[in-house]
């Protein structure tokens, strides 16, 4: 098993340009989730999905756009970079949708984004 | 006030030395996560605790629902040891909340 893939691992923005981060898992788990992580602050939350089909937003959804079209993947879109966007972004998924307490959290390798 | 408080912040030790890390929270919760962040950025799971006590090799996490504090022990630490650690905790429902994270250096 590959685990959770993300790709890019960097990239660099100018502002007003658009990207998509890619994350999959191979691991089956119905629960997948973006945070970013910025210097001083705990992970935030952006968006996260339970299942193919549903999405919903987390605690920093604003500039951001997700689907989930598979169990596999979930793409996070960056519809205008900015900023204070610069971060670095953790996808990371856990095998059941309800008892996300309880579960074990799989962290991709994260991907650390620059807007110029 | 942060939900998730966690110290020190920083922490350098020496090698063999017996390491804590704490984490308080605020709010009612239904478990807390113990995470190790390697210096290359990746971030793997440790611990996921409800109640009492687990024991990993060299790590030992504990909880305390009524004092709201959880402890992660490293016994015999080693340069290896050196990461970020961090603490989140589940309130139920479909999110975590992060801790800042200490960052822990071990000296040989």
């Amino acid at each position: 098993n590959a685990g959770v893939t993300q790709t890019p691992k960097f990239q660099v923005l100018k502002t007003g340009q658009s990207m998509t981060l890619q994350c999959a898992q191979d691991m089956n788990h119905e629960y997948m989730s973006w945070y970013r992580q910025d210097p001083g602050m705990g992970l935030r939350l952006i968006h996260y999905s339970v299942g193919a089909g549903i999405t919903d937003q987390g605690e920093v959804p604003n500039g951001y756009n997700v689907s989930r079209s598979t169990t596999e993947d979930f793409p996070l879109r960056l519809l205008s970079a900015a900023p204070s966007q610069t971060s670095v972004y953790f996808c990371a998924s856990s095998i059941t949708a309800t008892g996300v307490s309880y579960n074990e959290q799989f962290f991709g390798p994260g991907t650390r984004l620059t807007v110029l | 006030k942060n939900e998730v408080e966690q110290s020190p912040q920083n922490l350098t030790a020496q090698e063999g030395e017996f390491i804590t890390i704490n984490c308080s929270y605020s709010v009612g919760i239904s478990a807390l996560h113990w995470l190790q962040q390697h210096p290359g950025g990746g971030i793997v799971s440790l611990f996921m605790l409800s109640s009492g006590k687990k024991k990993h090799g060299r790590l030992i996490a504990t909880i305390n629902i009524q004092e709201k504090h959880s402890s992660l022990h490293i016994t015999a630490s080693h340069p290896r040891d050196s990461a970020v650690y961090i603490c989140a905790v589940g309130k139920g429902g479909s999110r975590l909340t992060f801790g800042e994270g200490t960052q822990l250096t071990v000296n040989p």
